[in-house]
């Protein structure tokens, strides 16, 4: 089982649509979650942190944690061509900084 | 924001040769650094943890005297690929955490290594 789990995709949604993307992680002890967005032949960007369980919203973008199920989410409201890109979910094992990153999924965001 | 740059940003190197790559936080001092690898179409794969005036620690199946690593202050932390081979080609990203921020790691620009 790999660690931190993603649908690689392509996801395909329309122009102002919410695209969700989701992942999935196996260690309980992980305590900081990241969603990061990387065009192609780019270094990774961070779209989201997220520590606790629940919803936090920045702008069109809302991430949701449920350790529970560790499962950990990112909506993208009004999709945008330019949000088209793939998407990684990276969890960290304690306050380290150390990045587990899943294998990401390539949202596309059609006019 | 805190910023990381990493230099250079493409380097083709003949086989055999090394090449070395920096990755520097210009505005904050970095506690500890973290070089990545990323292949086409896979994701980032952790290769070692990097901290100011200490050995690097290597991930598992990574070989420490193929890439090394020096982390000789706050600010700078060099990877050198020795002896490349074609199957080093990759893209090469290193990222920083700053002491006040420890949550969050911030990314260079990446180093695209192709080996000819």
């Amino acid at each position: 089982q790999k660690e931190v789990e993603q649908n690689s995709g392509p996801l395909s949604v329309p122009e102002g649509a919410i695209a969700s993307l989701n992942c999935t992680y196996s260690d309980r002890g992980s305590q900081s979650f990241f969603w990061y967005r990387q065009y192609s032949g780019k270094s990774p960007e961070l779209i989201m942190s997220i520590y606790s369980n629940g919803d936090k919203e920045d702008g069109r973008f809302t991430a949701q944690l449920n350790k529970a199920s560790q499962y950990v989410s990112l909506l993208i409201r009004d999709s945008q061509p330019s949000d088209s890109a793939t998407y990684l979910c990276a969890v960290s094992p304690g306050n380290t900084g150390k990045l587990i990153f899943g294998q990401g999924t390539t949202l596309q965001v059609k006019p | 924001g805190a910023v990381v740059s990493q230099h250079p940003s493409r380097v083709i190197c003949k086989s055999g040769t090394s090449v070395k790559i920096e990755c520097r936080s210009l505005d904050f001092q970095a506690t500890t650094m973290f070089w990545y690898r990323q292949f086409p179409k896979q994701s980032l794969m952790l290769m070692a943890t990097s901290n100011e005036g200490s050995k690097a620690t290597y991930e598992q199946g990574v070989e420490k005297d193929k890439f090394l690593i020096n982390h000789a202050s706050l600010t700078l932390s060099t990877l050198t690929v020795t002896s490349a081979h074609p199957e080093d080609s990759s893209f090469y990203i290193c990222s920083a955490i700053e002491i006040a921020q420890e949550r969050v790691a911030f990314f260079g620009q990446g180093t695209r290594l192709t080996v000819v």
